[in-house]
């Protein structure tokens, strides 16, 4: 099975709250798990990426956390901005298919003033 | 700037016509992928190359058809339009096929009437 679930579809906080995306996937070949940031007319940014030999890993305000027994990984973002308004995918691939990535399905991020 | 470029940005045609969208990869990158996103389907990995060669198909349509040339630049052909169609499409290129960053291109966006 190839599938990447993400959630929430939709998200909405406050300037400097802390947004968390959450992702899970089946197939247990998956060995790289990173996530994109996409904004309007662009194309998908990698942001930070992880994999199963850590179980968290952070990049200045952007966080993964990750679960291998429970097939999990999470986006956490620090002291959101308004300029961290776009859509976040999370994304998996094995070393057996390359570096094709499955992408979840997406959420949109918006962070108030 | 991912240094992926794309053209045309933006491209309108009418059902049954073909059209042909372009990809120039990173410097130094030889795989390159295309990806399809759809408001009802996210992002959907089509077709991969690697220096040249057809590495790994995903669910692309016996409609669509794709190419690497020499200089590493590729194509992706999409003929017997539907409106159905009407998506944007995303080329990412990297180093290598297995297990490398994808960076992706601003994408073309194609609109069927």
């Amino acid at each position: 099975q190839q599938q990447v679930k993400q959630s929430p579809q939709s998200l909405i906080v406050q300037k400097g709250g802390i947004p968390i995306i959450n992702c899970a996937y089946e197939n247990t070949a998956f060995d790289y798990f990173p996530w994109y940031q996409q904004f309007p007319g662009k194309g998908p940014a990698l942001l930070i990426a992880i994999r199963p030999d850590v179980s968290e890993k952070k990049e200045g305000r952007f966080t993964i956390s990750f679960n291998k027994s429970a097939k999990q990984f999470s986006l956490h973002i620090m002291d959101s901005q308004p300029g961290d308004s776009a859509t976040y995918f999370c994304a998996a691939s094995a070393e057996t298919s390359g570096s094709r990535l499955t992408f979840g399905e997406g959420t949109q991020l918006t962070v108030n003033p | 700037d991912s240094g992926v470029t794309q053209t045309p940005k933006h491209l309108i045609t009418a059902t049954g016509q073909r059209v042909t969208l372009r990809c120039s990869p990173r410097s130094g990158d030889l795989s390159v992928y295309w990806y399809q996103q759809s408001l009802d389907q996210g992002l959907q990995f089509l077709i991969q190359y690697y220096n040249g060669e057809e590495r790994a198909k995903g669910n692309i349509l016996e409609r669509f058809s794709a190419q690497q040339f020499p200089d590493l630049h590729s194509e992706l052909n999409l003929s017997s339009l539907e409106l159905g169609d009407s998506a944007l499409y995303f080329c990412a290129s990297s180093v290598n096929p297995e297990n490398s960053p994808l960076h992706f291109g601003n994408g073309t966006r194609l609109t069927v009437t």
